[in-house]
């Protein structure tokens, strides 16, 4: 079965700092992996996705994420960060192939602090 | 385009009573999917739903129910409502089964249950 781990709860970062949100993943196979950000009273916006190709995968907002296979990564990246970027950030995996459900990590705050 | 929209986005009900949300999907999306959100717990899925048909089921009781209409609109049903069952409760769509689609969120239904 599919899981992912986000091993911190919060990240707390410097406003105008580079920023990293931790993501791994276990599947069979091939994955197909997510991240979405979650503002207060809101529902879940998609950030970006990794199919297959480019380990590079930029997204919305300046947000990136760097696929590493070996490593069963797939870590949230933003060169800058800003105070409005502070929200709940979710990973998300499922298999490339078949129909099963997305499985989401627990998510982590992040803090951007001015 | 318009996004997937929840109703009711609050609800507060008392044990034993039941409970209906409603999930209109994006204009063309065929898919709708549902999720429990919980801190303790995080995101959780429910079920999925495509062409008027229930294609994958999370690990939930027989008390958490849903179908989906011919327009693709989607209903979810919690009977005999506990405590546990307080939750923010999210509904995703997407254009055809979650496969490599991406799913889009709506805003979600807070359901307290007293």
């Amino acid at each position: 079965a599919q899981s992912v781990a986000q091993p911190e709860d919060q990240v707390n970062v410097a406003e105008g700092n580079p920023l990293t949100v931790k993501c791994t993943y276990s599947v069979s196979g091939n994955p197909y992996l997510f991240w979405y950000v979650q503002y207060p009273n809101r529902g879940l916006q998609f950030l970006l996705k990794y199919i297959t190709g480019d380990n590079l995968v930029k997204g919305s907002y300046g947000f990136e994420a760097e696929f590493n296979k070996s490593q069963t990564s797939f870590h949230l990246k933003k060169p800058s960060a800003l105070v409005s970027d502070s929200a709940l950030y979710f990973c998300a995996v499922r298999p490339y192939s078949g129909n099963t459900p997305l499985v989401f990590g627990k998510g982590t705050r992040l803090s951007v602090i001015a | 385009k318009a996004g997937v929209t929840q109703t009711p986005r609050y609800l507060i009900k008392t044990r034993g009573q039941q409970v209906t949300l409603s999930c209109s999907p994006i204009s063309g999306h065929r898919s709708v999917s549902w999720y429990q959100q919980t801190p303790g717990q995080g995101l959780q899925f429910l079920f999925e739903y495509f062409s008027e048909t229930q294609r994958n089921k999370g690990n939930f009781p027989g008390r958490f129910s849903g179908r989906q209409f011919s327009n693709s609109r989607s209903e979810m049903n919690v009977s005999t409502l506990e405590l546990g069952d307080s939750a923010l409760y999210l509904c995703a769509s997407s254009w055809d089964r979650v496969g490599l689609e991406t799913q889009y969120f709506g805003p979600g239904t807070r359901l307290t249950v007293l």
